[in-house]
């Protein structure tokens, strides 16, 4: 069974540009989320989809977004990129919302803005 | 608030001997507990989690962890490490109650295990 995929895997781009990472959750997995990993905020969490829905949102500003599509796939695209933006974004997803079901997380893509 | 605190930025241990990595957190409710294991340029790959039952819980790698809750610990136990494990940990918690399944990590704990 594949896990969770994410693509790109690495890219850089510049200040003011926009970026949008895909992830494909494992199959079956209907549920959806997104983190962020830096060395100075640790992982911190963006949103979370279900069923094509936003359930849970973070605190990050409207630039940050996401969607998720009705084959689970979700995208989450950045806007008006800024040199803290960059990061490493993690998806992950499980079966369903429920609290006590196991997150597994993909590879990441690494971004880089300049 | 839901939070997850972890006391050392760093365990050092040699070959062969116990790993421990503490985990407190902190939650009203009951939590669902996480450990995850994340190698260089990689992803997180889940270890084991607490969620009801046994307070011993056994996962992946020979790893196991035991949730104590008057103490609000969950610490990540190896009985003898390997050089293999030298990698960096998280603790994650997860509210019990609806409408709230985000996970909270803690800052994260960097594992050396020297030959």
């Amino acid at each position: 069974k594949a896990g969770v995929t994410q693509t790109p895997r690495y890219l850089i781009k510049t200040r003011g540009q926009q970026v949008t990472l895909s992830c494909s959750p494992i199959s079956g997995h209907r549920s959806v989320s997104w983190y962020q990993q830096t060395p100075g905020q640790g992982l911190q969490f963006l949103f979370e989809y279900f069923s094509e829905t936003q359930r849970n949102k973070g605190n990050f500003p409207g630039r940050f977004s996401g969607r998720q599509f009705s084959n689970s796939r979700s995208e989450m695209n950045v806007s008006t990129l800024e040199l803290g933006d960059s990061a490493l974004y993690l998806c992950a997803s499980s079966l369903k919302e429920s609290s006590g079901n196991t997150i597994y997380f993909g590879e990441g893509s690494w971004l880089t803005v300049v | 608030a839901q939070s997850v605190a972890q006391p050392e930025d760093q365990v050092n241990v040699a070959e062969g001997n116990p790993l421990t990595v503490k985990c407190t957190y902190s939650v009203s409710g009951n939590p669902y507990l996480f450990w995850y294991v994340q190698y260089p340029n990689r992803g997180l790959q889940f270890l084991l989690k607490y969620i009801t039952g046994d307070n011993l819980v056994k996962g992946s790698y020979g790893f196991e962890a035991e949730f104590n809750k008057s103490q609000t610990s969950f610490h990540l136990k190896k009985p003898s490490a390997l050089v293999s494990d030298s990698a960096l940990y998280f603790c994650a918690v997860r509210h019990g109650r609806s409408n709230d399944y985000k996970l909270s990590f803690g800052a994260g704990t960097t594992v050396t295990v020297r030959a």
